[in-house]
Protein backbone atom coordinates (compact mmCIF):
# COMPACT_ATOMS: atom_id res chain seq x y z
CA UNK A 1 0.00 0.00 0.00
CA UNK A 2 1.56 3.08 -1.01
CA UNK A 3 1.47 5.81 1.26
CA UNK A 4 2.72 8.53 -0.73
CA UNK A 5 1.46 8.82 -4.29
CA UNK A 6 2.88 10.08 -7.53
CA UNK A 7 0.33 9.60 -10.51
CA UNK A 8 2.22 11.44 -13.15
CA UNK A 9 5.46 9.46 -14.21
CA UNK A 10 6.75 12.00 -16.53
CA UNK A 11 5.50 15.40 -17.33
CA UNK A 12 7.34 17.82 -20.44
CA UNK A 13 6.85 21.55 -20.33
CA UNK A 14 8.57 23.92 -22.77
CA UNK A 15 11.33 26.19 -21.32
CA UNK A 16 9.85 29.30 -19.69
CA UNK A 17 6.98 27.83 -18.50
CA UNK A 18 5.52 27.08 -15.50
CA UNK A 19 6.31 22.95 -13.73
CA UNK A 20 3.69 21.83 -11.28
CA UNK A 21 4.23 18.15 -9.55
CA UNK A 22 1.83 16.58 -8.01
CA UNK A 23 1.54 14.26 -4.65
CA UNK A 24 -0.69 12.99 -2.69
CA UNK A 25 -0.43 10.49 0.65
CA UNK A 26 -2.31 8.66 2.54
CA UNK A 27 -1.00 8.76 5.85
CA UNK A 28 -2.17 11.56 7.87
CA UNK A 29 0.19 11.02 10.52
CA UNK A 30 2.58 12.67 8.04
CA UNK A 31 3.60 16.59 9.14
CA UNK A 32 6.87 16.78 7.31
CA UNK A 33 6.99 17.02 3.48
CA UNK A 34 10.39 17.25 1.43
CA UNK A 35 11.21 17.67 -2.51
CA UNK A 36 14.08 15.57 -4.11
CA UNK A 37 15.62 15.72 -7.50
CA UNK A 38 17.78 13.41 -8.57
CA UNK A 39 19.54 13.22 -11.63
CA UNK A 40 21.25 9.93 -13.77
CA UNK A 41 23.58 8.05 -11.78
CA UNK A 42 23.41 10.70 -8.67
CA UNK A 43 21.83 10.55 -5.00
CA UNK A 44 18.62 12.80 -4.85
CA UNK A 45 19.59 15.93 -3.49
CA UNK A 46 17.38 18.06 -0.95
CA UNK A 47 15.27 20.75 -2.74
CA UNK A 48 12.43 22.17 -0.95
CA UNK A 49 10.47 21.10 2.45
CA UNK A 50 7.49 21.85 4.39
CA UNK A 51 5.84 21.10 7.44
CA UNK A 52 2.33 20.65 8.32
CA UNK A 53 1.86 24.19 10.07
CA UNK A 54 2.73 26.23 6.94
CA UNK A 55 0.44 25.89 3.41
CA UNK A 56 3.25 27.41 1.05
CA UNK A 57 6.89 27.38 1.48
CA UNK A 58 8.98 29.71 -1.27
CA UNK A 59 12.69 28.99 -2.24
CA UNK A 60 13.38 31.01 -5.43
CA UNK A 61 11.68 29.65 -8.35
CA UNK A 62 10.68 26.74 -6.49
CA UNK A 63 7.71 26.67 -4.24
CA UNK A 64 5.67 23.87 -2.62
CA UNK A 65 1.95 24.27 -1.37
CA UNK A 66 0.35 21.78 0.96
CA UNK A 67 -3.64 21.17 1.11
CA UNK A 68 -4.01 19.10 4.23
CA UNK A 69 -7.38 18.14 3.93
CA UNK A 70 -6.69 17.34 0.47
CA UNK A 71 -3.89 15.12 1.44
CA UNK A 72 -2.16 16.21 -1.11
CA UNK A 73 1.01 18.65 -2.05
CA UNK A 74 2.41 20.19 -5.37
CA UNK A 75 5.67 21.58 -6.12
CA UNK A 76 5.85 24.53 -8.92
CA UNK A 77 8.80 25.89 -10.49
CA UNK A 78 8.71 29.02 -12.35
CA UNK A 79 10.31 29.39 -15.28
CA UNK A 80 10.96 25.67 -15.87
CA UNK A 81 15.21 25.67 -17.36
CA UNK A 82 16.51 22.73 -19.37
CA UNK A 83 18.65 22.24 -15.92
CA UNK A 84 15.48 21.28 -14.25
CA UNK A 85 14.88 18.26 -16.15
CA UNK A 86 15.24 15.27 -13.46
CA UNK A 87 13.55 12.86 -11.49
CA UNK A 88 11.35 14.88 -8.51
CA UNK A 89 10.52 12.32 -5.63
CA UNK A 90 7.86 13.50 -2.63
CA UNK A 91 8.88 12.15 0.52
CA UNK A 92 6.96 12.12 4.01
CA UNK A 93 7.94 11.82 7.41
CA UNK A 94 5.70 11.16 11.03
CA UNK A 95 8.08 12.82 13.72
CA UNK A 96 6.87 10.25 15.37
CA UNK A 97 9.55 7.51 16.32
CA UNK A 98 11.17 6.64 13.62
CA UNK A 99 11.75 9.74 11.32
CA UNK A 100 11.84 7.59 8.22
CA UNK A 101 10.93 8.99 4.77
CA UNK A 102 8.53 7.00 2.68
CA UNK A 103 9.07 8.13 -0.76
CA UNK A 104 6.92 8.46 -4.11
CA UNK A 105 8.00 6.39 -7.09
CA UNK A 106 9.24 9.86 -8.82
CA UNK A 107 8.38 12.22 -11.69
CA UNK A 108 10.70 12.19 -14.52
CA UNK A 109 10.14 16.05 -15.82
CA UNK A 110 11.44 16.85 -19.45
CA UNK A 111 11.92 21.00 -19.76
CA UNK A 112 12.44 21.19 -23.75
CA UNK A 113 14.42 24.19 -24.64
CA UNK B 1 30.90 21.77 0.67
CA UNK B 2 30.12 18.76 2.42
CA UNK B 3 29.34 15.17 0.87
CA UNK B 4 27.60 12.13 1.70
CA UNK B 5 30.77 9.59 -0.18
CA UNK B 6 29.88 6.03 -1.38
CA UNK B 7 32.10 3.25 -2.40
CA UNK B 8 32.08 1.52 -5.08
CA UNK B 9 29.95 3.30 -7.36
CA UNK B 10 29.00 0.40 -9.52
CA UNK B 11 29.18 -3.15 -8.46
CA UNK B 12 28.54 -6.48 -10.78
CA UNK B 13 28.36 -9.93 -8.82
CA UNK B 14 26.98 -13.29 -9.05
CA UNK B 15 24.06 -14.60 -7.42
CA UNK B 16 25.20 -16.29 -3.84
CA UNK B 17 28.73 -13.84 -3.58
CA UNK B 18 29.01 -11.41 -0.70
CA UNK B 19 29.08 -7.88 -1.34
CA UNK B 20 29.75 -5.36 1.07
CA UNK B 21 29.23 -1.04 0.11
CA UNK B 22 31.03 1.75 2.03
CA UNK B 23 29.49 5.15 3.59
CA UNK B 24 31.03 7.78 5.10
CA UNK B 25 28.89 10.61 6.01
CA UNK B 26 28.70 14.41 6.71
CA UNK B 27 31.51 15.14 9.26
CA UNK B 28 29.12 15.84 12.33
CA UNK B 29 26.13 14.24 11.00
CA UNK B 30 24.69 11.83 14.02
CA UNK B 31 22.55 9.84 11.69
CA UNK B 32 22.81 7.58 9.32
CA UNK B 33 20.33 5.87 6.61
CA UNK B 34 20.84 3.26 4.02
CA UNK B 35 18.09 3.01 1.46
CA UNK B 36 17.35 0.91 -1.62
CA UNK B 37 16.18 1.91 -4.92
CA UNK B 38 14.71 -0.41 -7.28
CA UNK B 39 14.18 1.10 -10.61
CA UNK B 40 11.21 3.17 -11.09
CA UNK B 41 10.73 3.05 -7.26
CA UNK B 42 11.77 5.57 -4.78
CA UNK B 43 13.70 5.15 -1.86
CA UNK B 44 13.00 2.74 0.35
CA UNK B 45 14.82 2.88 4.19
CA UNK B 46 16.60 -0.10 4.89
CA UNK B 47 18.46 0.64 8.11
CA UNK B 48 18.72 3.64 10.58
CA UNK B 49 21.41 4.47 12.65
CA UNK B 50 22.07 7.41 15.90
CA UNK B 51 25.64 7.49 16.32
CA UNK B 52 26.25 3.56 15.93
CA UNK B 53 23.16 2.13 17.29
CA UNK B 54 20.69 1.02 15.36
CA UNK B 55 17.32 2.92 15.34
CA UNK B 56 15.05 1.11 12.93
CA UNK B 57 16.04 -2.34 10.65
CA UNK B 58 12.14 -2.85 10.26
CA UNK B 59 12.30 -3.50 6.16
CA UNK B 60 16.30 -4.92 6.45
CA UNK B 61 16.38 -8.25 5.48
CA UNK B 62 18.22 -9.82 7.99
CA UNK B 63 18.69 -13.56 7.04
CA UNK B 64 21.36 -12.12 4.48
CA UNK B 65 21.92 -8.09 4.67
CA UNK B 66 23.62 -6.68 7.56
CA UNK B 67 25.22 -3.20 8.93
CA UNK B 68 27.17 -1.80 11.23
CA UNK B 69 28.68 1.53 12.16
CA UNK B 70 31.01 1.03 14.73
CA UNK B 71 32.30 3.98 15.87
CA UNK B 72 29.60 6.22 14.66
CA UNK B 73 30.94 7.86 11.54
CA UNK B 74 31.47 5.55 8.60
CA UNK B 75 28.99 2.50 8.04
CA UNK B 76 29.49 -0.92 5.84
CA UNK B 77 26.17 -2.44 4.57
CA UNK B 78 26.82 -6.22 3.88
CA UNK B 79 24.49 -8.88 1.56
CA UNK B 80 25.63 -12.54 1.82
CA UNK B 81 24.68 -14.54 -0.17
CA UNK B 82 23.38 -11.82 -3.01
CA UNK B 83 20.14 -12.63 -5.22
CA UNK B 84 18.61 -10.79 -8.35
CA UNK B 85 16.18 -9.40 -7.02
CA UNK B 86 19.19 -7.44 -5.07
CA UNK B 87 20.10 -5.68 -7.98
CA UNK B 88 19.45 -1.61 -7.65
CA UNK B 89 21.00 1.30 -6.43
CA UNK B 90 21.91 1.69 -2.46
CA UNK B 91 21.88 5.13 -1.36
CA UNK B 92 23.53 6.16 1.85
CA UNK B 93 21.91 9.65 3.76
CA UNK B 94 23.04 11.35 6.58
CA UNK B 95 21.44 13.79 8.40
CA UNK B 96 22.42 15.94 11.49
CA UNK B 97 20.97 14.96 14.37
CA UNK B 98 17.81 12.79 12.54
CA UNK B 99 14.05 13.90 13.57
CA UNK B 100 12.80 16.53 11.00
CA UNK B 101 16.92 17.52 9.70
CA UNK B 102 17.71 17.17 5.83
CA UNK B 103 18.74 13.98 4.79
CA UNK B 104 21.99 14.47 2.73
CA UNK B 105 22.34 11.99 0.33
CA UNK B 106 25.49 10.46 -1.45
CA UNK B 107 25.33 9.61 -5.27
CA UNK B 108 24.65 5.66 -4.32
CA UNK B 109 26.47 2.41 -5.15
CA UNK B 110 24.58 0.29 -7.80
CA UNK B 111 24.41 -3.20 -7.47
CA UNK B 112 24.08 -5.94 -10.56
CA UNK B 113 23.82 -9.45 -9.41
CA UNK B 114 24.10 -11.65 -12.28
Amino acid sequence: DQQVKQNSPSLSVQEGRISILNCDYTNSMFDYFLWYKKYPAEGPTFLISISSIKDKNEDGRFTVFLNKSAKHLSLHIVPSQPGDSAVYFCAANSGAGSYQLTFGKGTKLSVIP
Amino acid sequence: EAEVAQSPRYKITEKSQAVAFWCDPISGHATLYWYRQILGQGPELLVQFQDESVVDDSQLPKDRFSAERLKGVDSTLKIQPAELGDSAMYLCASSLSGGADTQYFGPGTRLTVL
